[in-house]
Formats: C-alpha cells, sequence, structure tokens
C-alpha cells in the first residue's frame, strides 16, 4: 500500500481538462512539496511538475499542479491522445524518505 | 543535460547479491549538487524509491529496504551504484537510476535496466 493515495484510474477525451488526485499526510504533502511523474509505455518515467507547480523546461503550459494541505492534483488541459500515460505523485517525508503515490492510469477515449 | 545509464546482470539468483552501476555524463557527479537515487519497478506495478546519496555523503534509504541496500559513488569514475543484498523473486523489477536537485524530484532518469531473480 502506498503512502501517497492516487485514483488507479482516469480518462477524458480529446480536448478536455482531466484532474489528478494525490493524498497524504501531514509529514509528506502536509509539510513538504509535491511532484508529479508522467511514464509513457514502456520509457522511463520522466519529471512533470515539481515544487507543487513548476514545470521544468520542456513541459507544456498544459500539465499544472496545485497542492492544498496533504493533498495535492495534477491537471492536464486540451487533453491529447500522446497523454496517455501512467502518472505518479511523489513527496519527500519526514522519516527521511520519498513516498511515491500508486499511480494513476490516464486514458484517452 | 546530464545522461545516466544503468548497468548490471540481468539475472540473479535468489540469496544472491545484485550490483547495478549507473554511470554518469554529461556532467561531474562530484561537481554537482545533486542527489543520487535508485527507483524501481516491478512488472506491471508502480513506482517505489529506493534511496539516495548527496554529495556530501549523506545517504538516504527506503526505511523497508534500509537492511540490505547500500548506494555509494565513485566520483573517479563517475558512476554512483547499488548494492542489495539476498535478493528474493520479490525483488524482480526494472531499476532505475535517477538524479536531480531533490530526492523526490529526480529530473534525469537512466533508461533502467531489467533485474530477473530467478534460479
Amino acid at each position: 500500500q502506498s503512502a501517497l493515495t492516487q485514483p488507479p484510474s482516469a480518462s477524458g477525451t480529446p480536448g478536455q481538462r482531466v484532474t489528478i488526485s494525490c493524498s497524504g499526510s501531514s509529514s509528506n504533502i502536509g509539510s513538504n512539496t509535491v511532484n508529479w511523474f508522467q511514464q509513457l509505455p514502456g520509457t522511463a518515467p520522466r519529471l512533470l511538475i515539481y515544487t507543487n507547480n513548476q514545470r521544468p523546461s520542456g513541459v507544456p503550459d498544459r500539465f499544472s499542479g496545485s497542492k492544498s494541505g496533504t493533498s495535492a492534483s495534477l491537471a492536464i488541459s486540451g487533453l491529447q491522445s500522446d497523454d496517455e500515460a501512467d502518472y505518479y505523485c511523489a513527496a519527500w517525508d519526514d522519516s527521511l524518505t520519498v513516498v511515491f503515490g500508486g499511480g494513476t492510469k490516464l486514458t484517452v477515449l | 543535460q546530464l545522461q545516466l545509464q544503468e548497468s548490471g546482470p540481468g539475472l540473479v539468483k535468489p540469496s544472491e547479491t545484485l550490483s547495478l552501476t549507473c554511470t554518469v555524463s554529461g556532467g561531474s557527479i562530484s561537481s554537482s549538487n545533486y542527489y543520487w537515487g535508485w527507483v524501481r519497478q516491478p512488472p506491471g506495478k508502480g513506482l517505489e524509491w529506493i534511496g539516495s546519496i548527496y554529495n556530501s555523503g549523506s545517504t538516504f534509504y527506503n526505511p523497508s529496504l534500509r537492511s540490505r541496500v547500500t548506494i555509494f559513488v565513485d566520483t573517479s569514475k563517475n558512476q554512483f551504484s547499488l548494492k542489495w543484498t539476498s535478493v528474493t523473486a520479490a525483488d524482480t523489477a526494472v531499476y532505475y537510476c535517477a538524479s536531480g536537485p531533490g530526492s523526490s524530484r529526480p529530473l534525469y532518469w537512466g533508461q533502467g535496466t531489467l533485474v530477473t531473480v530467478s534460479s
């Protein structure tokens, strides 16, 4: 069981806006920043959002992140077929470890 | 832009020790203020953080794996490595090396290497 809780699946049609949630606790999301990763089929994960809402160079502004209390969300607007992937949230935990969410499989219908 | 590449055996017998190495190019481990770490992914499952090491030599490990894992750096070869003792079938996974300004936000990833534990 993962320390961060994500829905196992999400879906949307092209052009739609979808959100993926990530729920944690006071020792991780509640006191540290959240990062999001995208993993396309058969590839290594890619850092998508860091420090709650920052995008690394090259990540489209269709991807955005937010955090409130012990929860965080990833939003994808203008959904495209290329966005079909697994998405993971991660955060530092005060017990000196990194915790990941279980991952959300996004399907573009 | 750093590039990371994992190397190691694809097949390990149960109870043996697994050793994986990550070779870094495009930058120097010793001069980068980055965390150097490992993440694994069992077939069909999610990501699991194994641990990381900072340039100061400080190491951080997943508490559930700590007793069997060691991460260390060889600056002369610009590599960092993972040593995992007493492997079991449950340790079969793709192992990724990764690096970034924080343990929880690796920016650079290797392509991953599949390690199968089987007799």
